[in-house]
């Protein structure tokens, strides 16, 4: 199976601040990565596929970037709803789509 | 709306079961795969099991195979995961997610649909 490593495990931003997260793959995986939110008590939430494409409804201030085994999520400006869990997962080996163990966003 | 709605979680001893339900609304049920996601404050999320549209098409992580089945009752709009063997380490909250293409180039694919969860519970 693909392992996937995120960075850092948790962080803490403010309001208005650019936040960035790493997902690592164990092998390269082109563009096949997805981000996920989760927020405490809510299903998570599709934010980026691709690597880089924006979800519907996703505010454009979330951009994804990255390919093979190195990828970004970045957050401009945040916002007091975007607390909570960001996972990375790959979708190179359908359908067994491991997620990394998770980045903490704390505001 | 598109929606997916769980239910069946609780609490159960170690080496019971359980069968959780996912009943899909707002789109073409039987076109989409589906998937059951679980999540711990310790491993966060985990993807479990996977049934495609094709009978018979079905895949479970190794930590959960050989004890769960996953099955899909088309007519019903329905996804179902029945659960034996339960161990302390199944207690999570379980989501199931459908699984959708997205035609960039190459095409990818995503879980963009996910329900509000049900809790399980192996404790004695």
């Amino acid at each position: 199976d693909i392992q996937m490593t995120q960075s850092p495990s948790s962080l803490s931003a403010s309001i208005g601040d650019r936040v960035t997260i790493s997902c690592r793959a164990s092998q390269s995986i082109g563009s096949y990565l997805n981000w996920y939110q989760h927020r405490p008590g809510k299903a998570p939430k599709l934010l980026i596929y691709a690597a880089s494409s924006l979800h519907s409804g996703v505010p454009t201030r979330f951009s994804g970037s990255g390919s093979g085994t190195d990828f970004t999520l970045t957050i401009n400006s945040l916002q007091p709803e975007d607390f909570g869990t960001y996972y990375c997962q790959q979708s190179y080996y359908t359908p067994r789509h491991g997620f990394g163990q998770g980045t903490k966003l704390e505001i | 709306e598109v929606q997916l709605v769980e239910s069946g979680g609780g609490l159960v001893q170690p080496g019971g079961s359980l069968r959780l339900s996912c009943v899909a609304s707002g789109f073409t049920f039987s076109s989409y795969d589906m998937h059951w996601v679980r999540h711990t404050a310790g491993k966060g999320l985990e993807w479990v099991s996977a049934i495609g549209t094709v009978p018979g098409d079905t895949n479970y992580s190794g930590s959960v195979k050989g004890r769960f089945s996953i099955s899909r009752e088309n007519a019903k709009n329905t996804l179902y995961l029945q659960m034996d063997s339960l161990r302390a380490g199944d207690t999570a909250v379980y989501y199931c997610a459908r699984g959708k293409y997205f035609w960039t180039a190459p095409p990818n694919y995503g879980m963009d649909v996910w329900g509000p969860g049900t809790t399980v519970t192996v404790s004695s």
